[in-house]
């Protein structure tokens, strides 16, 4: 089982609808969840970070964390064309020294 | 100015070669990252170093070796460039934050061995 799941995709999203996509992830150490964007051929961005079980809001992305059930989500509302990009899931389990464990990450195409 | 570089940008390399992939950073961040990332796939931590003198094995170090020259540089070296270390390369850094650390990526190196 790898440490860090993410469905592959293409998750296919029309233009102003929400993505949602999920992150499981194996380590019940795990500490912080980071979200990453990464257009092709390009660096990661991130996109939010979340340590606490609930919701994080910011502008049109909302991160979602649930520990006892060991995912993380992040939706997108009011997906614009320019969302399209693969997002990676990234995972620190604390006491590894900020090492971060990627999932595969999910692309999204949105669709105008 | 960009805070994270990576020389060369792309290297097109042969079986056997020697390569030497350099990462500097401007962010004054004391923590450096090595990570190989092949197409469809997420990335893979090779070395990392959280000061000049640490230095890390991640997942993936057989066939690379590294070198903290100083605090702002990172390289990364493939002693014996084979086919399947074809990928795309990415230094990161980050500053210790506890549970809100941080990792910034470079643009990245594509190397090609054929």
């Amino acid at each position: 089982q790898k440490e860090v799941e993410q469905n592959s995709g293409p998750l296919s999203v029309p233009e102003g609808a929400i993505a949602s996509l999920n992150c499981t992830y194996s380590d019940r150490g795990s500490q912080s969840f980071f979200w990453y964007r990464q257009y092709s051929g390009k660096s990661p961005e991130l996109i939010m970070f979340i340590y606490s079980n609930g919701d994080k809001e910011d502008g049109r992305f909302t991160a979602q964390l649930n520990k006892a059930s060991q995912y993380v989500s992040l939706l997108i509302r009011d997906s614009q064309p320019s969302d399209s990009a693969t997002y990676l899931c990234a995972v620190n389990v604390h006491g590894a020294g900020n090492k971060l464990t990627f999932g595969g990450g999910t692309r999204v195409l949105v669709k105008p | 100015d960009a805070d994270v570089t990576q020389t060369p940008r792309n290297r097109i390399t042969k079986t056997g070669k020697r390569i030497m992939l350099e990462c500097s950073q401007t962010k004054g961040h004391d923590r450096m990252y090595w990570y190989r990332q092949d197409p469809g796939l997420g990335l893979q931590l090779i070395y990392y170093s959280f000061d000049v003198k640490d230095i890390n094995k991640g997942e993936i170090s057989d066939g690379y070796s590294v070198s903290r020259q100083a605090q702002a540089k990172f390289s990364l070296s493939l002693e014996s460039a084979i086919p399947n270390q074809t990928a795309l390369y990415f230094c990161a850094t980050s500053d210790a934050g506890g549970r809100q650390e941080t990792q910034y990526f470079g643009p990245g190196t594509r190397l090609l061995v054929l």
